[in-house]
């Protein structure tokens, strides 16, 4: 079974906009942390925002903010007021619990987004 | 001052050379990886070392060998390069040993594109 899913291949959104990319996790751990990274067509991979499996809030960065429901195992990102340069790919990841130097991430295939002027 | 950088960026080559991709950081993490990105954009965990030791070696052919010569390091030997090889490299680094798990978010460096041709 997939751990990270991102059912939206591709999105389009219009400038200023808000949109919402899909992240659905499976774990049985108890203590996780939910990662979004952004990949623009520059290839680098930027990391975006981050939720601890026991946060009681909602992360936000900026435009950025995470939709984590946890009983759903959920952790949507919300980007508020698109921009054109928001344009890239976006990766939903996830590290699970583990000894020093086995919390790797895994990631979802990633959605691409289009922002339209 | 780059946190995560890679040499080369770029590499192109022919099938059964022998290369090597470096990665350094710059930010006094204790724990390196290499992620694999598909041509499907799909990316997944090579190796981890935490403090120079190798910690996570994935399903990766034998003619993949990671050295970590100090904790600011970690390079990538192919040997014997096939066509299946062609991707992109991302080198990463975290710390584990921390106080908050926010602290253990994975920072990226460029990536190095391989060509086998």
């Amino acid at each position: 079974a997939q751990k990270i899913t991102q059912t939206q291949p591709g999105m389009f959104v219009q400038e200023k906009e808000a949109v919402t990319l899909d992240c659905t996790y499976d774990t049985s751990d108890q203590s996780y942390g939910l990662f979004w990274y952004k990949q623009p067509s520059s290839g680098e991979m930027i990391f975006l925002i981050y939720q601890g499996s026991y946060d009681e809030q909602n992360a936000t960065e900026g435009r950025y903010s995470l939709n984590f429901q946890k009983a759903r195992k959920s952790a949507n990102l919300v980007i508020s007021a698109s921009q054109l340069g928001d344009s890239a790919m976006y990766f939903c990841a996830m590290r699970e619990g583990g000894r020093t130097g086995r919390r790797a991430l895994t990631f979802g295939s990633g959605t691409r987004l289009q922002v339209q002027p | 001052d780059t946190a995560v950088s890679q040499t080369p960026k770029y590499l192109v080559t022919q099938m059964g050379n022998d290369k090597s991709i470096k990665c350094e950081q710059n930010l006094g993490h204790d724990t390196m990886y290499w992620y694999k990105q598909d041509s499907k954009k799909f990316l997944k965990i090579m190796f981890s070392y935490n403090n120079k030791e190798l910690i996570i070696n994935e399903t990766v052919p034998n003619r993949f060998s990671p050295k970590s010569p100090d904790k600011a390091h970690l390079n990538l030997h192919i040997n014997s390069l096939e066509l299946g090889d062609s991707a992109v490299y991302f080198c990463a680094s975290s710390q584990e040993t921390l106080r908050t798990p926010r602290e253990e978010t994975q920072y990226f460096g460029p990536g190095t594109r391989l060509l086998v041709l």
